[in-house]
């Protein structure tokens, strides 16, 4: 079936430094969302994504739709602690159905 | 209150127990949805509802039962769950026909345990 690949799973990098995320699928969407969630709490939407080869930036954070339509990806520049969390992303296919992936866990050292 | 909030945050419940998690969306949204995140798993989607009508049952076991009365407000009625039912369960609610991607807001989640 469907399936999202997010990767990495988790990333270690130091304060300052910038982190890039992806995430792949085995058919085309429609939609791509990137969510940030902090430890105990719900998913907090960072940026929505709904044509190919769009470029969208929230702050610090970009994300882009792949041309191809089957993956995107997310940029964090000038990493702080406060960017500490799990990323994960949200996708829709043609079919309407949408999946989410398994998260990318960030640490941010100080 | 702003957003999507959840009741309780926490709650241990045993295996012969009757509970209710509540959900409530202050965003003027018509579609509200819930979900199941174990760890280690991708979001797993259990029910959707658009303007108080279910229009997604994702094989959910009977043991979880959805109530919609308005928009507003969702919850989701427990009984004699397993162990492996234990899970933060998030509430989220969109704007536009349910069963889209677009924006979904989440609460907090209720973390269950099952004993």
């Amino acid at each position: 079936g469907q399936q999202l690949n997010q990767s990495p799973q988790s990333m270690f990098i130091q304060e300052g430094e910038d982190v890039s995320m992806n995430c792949t699928s085995s058919s085309i969407f429609n939609t791509w969302l990137w969510y940030k969630q902090d430890p105990g709490e719900g998913p907090v939407l960072l940026i929505a994504l709904y044509k190919a080869g769009e470029l969208t930036s929230n702050g610090r954070l970009t994300a882009q739709f792949g041309i191809t339509r089957k993956d995107s990806f997310l940029n964090i520049s000038a990493s702080i602690p406060s960017d500490v969390g799990i990323y994960f992303c949200a996708g829709q296919n043609t079919g309407n159905q949408f999946y989410f992936g398994t998260g990318t866990s960030l640490t941010v050292i100080p | 209150e702003t957003g999507v909030t959840q009741t309780p945050r926490h709650l241990v419940m045993g295996m012969t127990n009757k509970k209710s998690l509540k959900c409530e969306q202050h965003l003027g949204h018509n579609a509200m949805y819930w979900y199941k995140q174990s760890a280690k798993k991708p979001l797993e989607l259990m029910f959707v509802y658009n303007f108080k009508e279910q229009t997604e049952n994702n094989s959910v076991p009977s043991r979880f039962s959805p109530e919609c009365p308005n928009s507003s407000h969702l919850f989701l009625h427990l009984h004699t769950l397993q162990p492996e039912d234990s899970a933060l369960y998030l509430c989220a609610s969109s704007q536009g026909l349910a069963g889209y991607l677009y924006e979904q807001y989440f609460g907090p989640g209720t973390r269950l345990t099952v004993t």
